[in-house]
């Protein structure tokens, strides 16, 4: 069936070392995809996404790789802070159904450590 | 940029009680509003679309009935969880779309069940 998956349920690093989040998914269908960063008790906030036309996409701090071929995309966090400390979710949609429909990924928690 | 505010952050109910969790876009139309839910240390998973002006779309083994959605406007959609019982006891979480790829996601509702 279909899923969104995270290869690792926790991450730990140091404060200032890159950070890299890995995510799985196993429909090809799947044409967008969004990576969320949650905080406790907060609802999820967007971070970086990417159409399946692409393979790379920089921001500030962050950049996502997707390699359809394996159907994995990763997230990567430069110089991670204090504050990166949350539960990352990947999420896919596909353009076939409602957008902003997401189907979430079961989430790693990153820690950083100063 | 696009900020939904959900209310209330949490609430303690009574076993057998109605509970209204309201969701607004609050500078845009959302013509889609999802309805998540999250138990703790787990992901989120869709509950319902809900779809301005006529009834909502709910997932399979989501009980309608238990899940009152009404999206009476543009700005606007409550999710009513009616005869609440301790299993109900969750984070629920919305988000909204302005018909775009949308990923703007409300602060969360804690609803404990007592």
């Amino acid at each position: 069936g279909e899923s969104v998956g995270l290869h690792l349920p926790t991450l730990s690093v140091q404060e200032g070392d890159n950070s890299i989040i890995n995510c799985a998914y196993s429909n090809s269908a799947s044409d967008y995809f969004i990576w969320y960063k949650q905080e406790s008790g907060k609802g999820p906030q967007f971070i970086i996404d990417i159409r399946s036309n692409m393979d790379k996409r920089q921001g500030q701090r962050v950049t996502v790789l997707l390699n359809k071929t394996v159907k994995h995309l990763s997230l990567q966090i430069a110089a991670t802070q204090p504050g990166d400390s949350a539960v990352y979710f990947c999420a896919e949609e596909r353009s076939n159904t409602n957008a902003g429909k997401s189907t979430f990924g079961d989430g790693t928690t990153l820690t950083v450590k100063p | 940029g696009a900020v939904v505010s959900q209310h209330p952050s949490w609430v303690i109910c009574k076993s057998g009680t109605s509970v209204k969790i309201e969701c607004r876009s609050l500078d845009f139309q959302a013509t889609t509003m999802f309805w998540y839910r999250q138990f703790p240390k787990q992901s989120l998973m869709l509950m319902a679309t809900s779809n301005e002006g006529s009834k909502a779309t709910y997932e399979q083994g989501v009980e309608k009935d238990k899940f009152l959605i009404n999206h009476a406007s543009l700005t606007l959609s409550t999710l009513t969880v009616t005869s609440a019982h301790p299993e109900d006891s969750s984070f629920y979480i919305c988000s909204a779309s302005d018909g775009q790829y949308g990923y703007t996601f409300g602060s969360g509702t804690r609803l404990t069940v007592v």
